[in-house]
């Protein structure tokens, strides 16, 4: 069975600082792989996917997630986090079940950025 | 063009009492998910259409859950004779191909 695990539940840090998210996941099979954020009284919006090719992912607002198998993780980082990217973020793994895709939750990261 | 929306935002229900949550997909996408998310938790699945067809319902935690997607677009979560521990916040995805979009979310606080 696949699962998705989300080592930290809170990460604070200051404004301008580095940030990674970790993620790992569980599977015997291929897998696509997500990062979706939530703002406070928000649905989740995608951030950015994992489906093939370069393991390397980034998203418009400076976001990235390296794909890495042998480690079976899909970290998220940014190198300068600003006080507007506080919210929480989850790790998904597409479960493939029937010829549809199912989405695998982790439990999620709160990052709050402090001035 | 215009995303996932969910009605109502906010629904504050009596226990013992039904209520329907409504969700209305991105135009043509013919997938359709509803998820659980209970505070402080991540999404759980709870069912799954293709078009109008009920395909996976493995998530549903009680017969009290159901769902409808009559015609392959609008779909509503019914749950009846609301109990606490269905208190969460209700997220609908619609989905073309490989990625979900989500809608808002409908949060049900049950007393």
């Amino acid at each position: 069975a696949q699962s998705v695990t989300q080592l930290d539940s809170q990460v604070p840090v200051f404004e301008e600082a580095p940030v990674e998210l970790r993620c790992n996941y569980s599977s015997s099979v291929s897998v696509y792989l997500f990062w979706y954020v939530q703002y406070p009284n928000q649905g989740l919006q995608l951030l950015l996917k994992y489906l093939s090719g370069s393991t390397l992912v980034e998203s418009i607002n400076g976001f990235e997630a390296e794909f890495n198998k042998s480690q079976t993780s899909f970290h998220l980082r940014k190198p300068s986090v600003h006080i507007s990217d506080t919210a929480e973020y989850f790790c998904a793994v597409i479960l493939f079940s029937g010829g549809y895709n199912k989405l695998i939750f982790g439990a999620g990261t709160r990052l709050a950025v402090h001035p | 063009g215009a995303g996932v929306s969910q009605s109502p935002r906010y629904k504050v229900a009596k226990r013992g009492q039904d209520v329907a949550l409504r969700c209305d997909p991105i135009s043509g996408h013919v997938s359709l998910f509803w998820y659980q998310q209970a505070l402080g938790q991540g999404p759980e699945f709870l069912t799954y259409f293709q078009n109008e067809a009920q395909l996976d319902k493995s998530g549903l935690p009680s017969d009290r859950f159901f769902a409808e997607r009559p015609e392959g677009s609008v779909s509503t979560l019914k749950i009846q004779r609301t109990q606490q521990e269905d208190s969460a916040v209700y997220l609908c995805a619609s989905s073309p191909s490989d990625t979900q979009y989500f809608g808002p979310g409908t949060r049900l606080t049950v007393l």
